[in-house]
């Protein structure tokens, strides 16, 4: 069966301080995969997506980078937080008719 | 590319009453199209899905959409709502390259 991964569940981060979220898949090989982060009060919003290794699009300009070392990892970065990143990060994949999400992580930077 | 606009940020509703959330799309293909309910701190449930049958779709608490091609819609309806329905709900498109986009979102607030 499929299953997405993600941690941490919660972070609390300073500002300026680095970044790094995971997200791991199962159950399928060379997934679509996406990041969205959700803004207090505001919906998701596409950050990046990935068709393959090493293959990352950006879709908003931002201090986040993200990376695929492999066909089933996705990992979100910033070497420098600031306090507009605080929010709610989904890792996703997408296959024909459906998508599945992980379970998230909720970032606060202080 | 593909789109889509949930045309209203907000919904209020009294408890018993029917919920409408609106939902249009723009997709180059024929889309396949979701509903999904995000509760305060949780993660995405899949409410129903469209993916080229049926045009009008069922899916899990009473909820159910119909896919129209003419208005590029895929409206979300429920008959009665009830409390526990209050949370976030996304329209999403996606296409044969599953490739996919959500809409903006509509919080539905319940009222008793």
């Amino acid at each position: 069966s499929q299953t997405i991964h993600q941690w941490p569940a919660t972070l609390v981060q300073p500002v300026g301080s680095p970044l790094s979220l995971e997200c791991t898949v199962e159950g399928t090989s060379n997934p679509n995969l996406y990041w969205y982060r959700q803004a207090a009060g505001r919906g998701l919003q596409l950050l990046f997506y990935s068709v393959g290794i090493g293959q990352i699009s950006s879709e908003v300009p931002q201090n986040l980078s993200a990376s695929r070392p492999q066909d089933r990892q996705f990992i979100l970065s910033s070497k420098k937080l600031l306090l507009s990143d605080s929010g709610f990060y989904l890792c996703a994949w997408s296959a024909p008719d459906t998508q599945y999400f992980g379970p998230g992580t909720r970032l606060t930077v202080l | 590319a593909q789109s889509v606009t949930q045309l209203d940020s907000h919904v209020s509703v009294s408890e018993g009453t029917p919920v409408l959330l609106r939902c249009n799309y723009s997709s180059s293909y024929s889309p396949s199209l979701f509903w999904y309910v995000q509760h305060p701190n949780k993660g995405l449930q899949l409410l129903l899905k469209y993916t080229s049958a049926a045009t009008l779709v069922k899916g899990i608490n009473g909820f159910e959409a119909e896919f129209k091609k003419s208005e590029t819609s895929f409206h979300l309806t429920k008959p009665s709502a009830h409390m526990s329905d209050a949370a976030e709900y996304f329209c999403v498109v996606s296409d044969i390259t599953n490739d996919m986009r959500f809409g903006a979102g509509t919080r539905l607030t319940v009222k008793p």
